[in-house]
């Protein structure tokens, strides 16, 4: 049913780096901007990264945001437990004409 | 502030009507996309419709899974969204966000809870 395939689940420890993977295909991630969001349960989802590796105002740098190809990749340096969170990969899907999301990751900080 | 408060979610049953209504406050609302965002409980994301601006003579986009149920609309007069649901299925029941889409989706409001249930 989703469109953009994320790895269902990564755990890391706290100060290591997370690695999130979205992949596509050329009618959505290969011609569009990617951007990522992050939801804690219970809130509503919040807005990472946007147009592959921009950061909006007050998202610090350890986010990061790449696109190659048909896939995107979101990194977290220095995870914190503050991180634990359901992240969500998006873009424009140009045979769909929709949005489309990935299924989400749910990131552990252990 | 910028800001994005939903209103008129709540429970019905199969087949029915509601609508959900959306105020933006702190920023031109005329000048933006605006998005309707869903979550089923325990499940992913969901895009559901998008209203473009003026500019784009306020076209209109939606989900496979909604098209020729739901209606997306604006009042710019009004900073307003709303979203006309019409024969609603239990696989309707979700959180329903607004958004407004910028550089991403980048404002959310804190959603209103429709319930499809007999």
């Amino acid at each position: 049913q989703y469109v953009l395939t994320q790895t269902p689940s990564v755990s890391a420890a706290p100060g290591q780096t997370g690695t999130i993977s979205c992949s596509g295909d050329s009618f959505n991630i290969g011609k569009n901007f990617v951007s990522w969001y992050q939801q804690i349960p219970g809130t509503a989802p919040k807005l990472l990264i946007y147009e592959n590796n921009k950061r909006p105002s007050g998202i610090p740098d350890r986010f990061s945001g790449s696109k190659s190809g048909t896939s995107a990749t979101l990194g977290i340096t220095g995870l914190q437990t503050g991180d634990e969170a359901d992240y969500y990969c998006g873009t424009w899907d140009d045979s769909l004409s929709s949005w489309v999301f990935g299924d989400g990751t749910k990131l552990t900080v252990l | 502030e910028v800001q994005l408060e939903e209103s008129g979610g709540g429970l019905v049953q199969p087949g029915e009507s509601l609508r959900l209504s959306c105020v933006a406050s702190g920023f031109t609302f005329s000048d933006h996309k605006m998005d309707w965002v869903r979550q089923a409980p325990g499940k992913g994301l969901e895009w559901v419709a998008r209203s473009r601006d003026k500019g784009s003579d306020y076209s209109t986009e939606y989900a496979a899974s909604v098209k020729g149920r739901f209606t997306i609309s604006r009042d710019d007069s009004k900073s307003s969204l709303y979203l006309q649901m019409d024969s609603l299925k239990a696989e309707d029941t979700a959180m329903y966000y607004c958004v407004r889409k910028h550089h991403g989706m980048d404002v959310w409001g804190q959603g209103t809870t429709v319930t499809v249930s007999s």
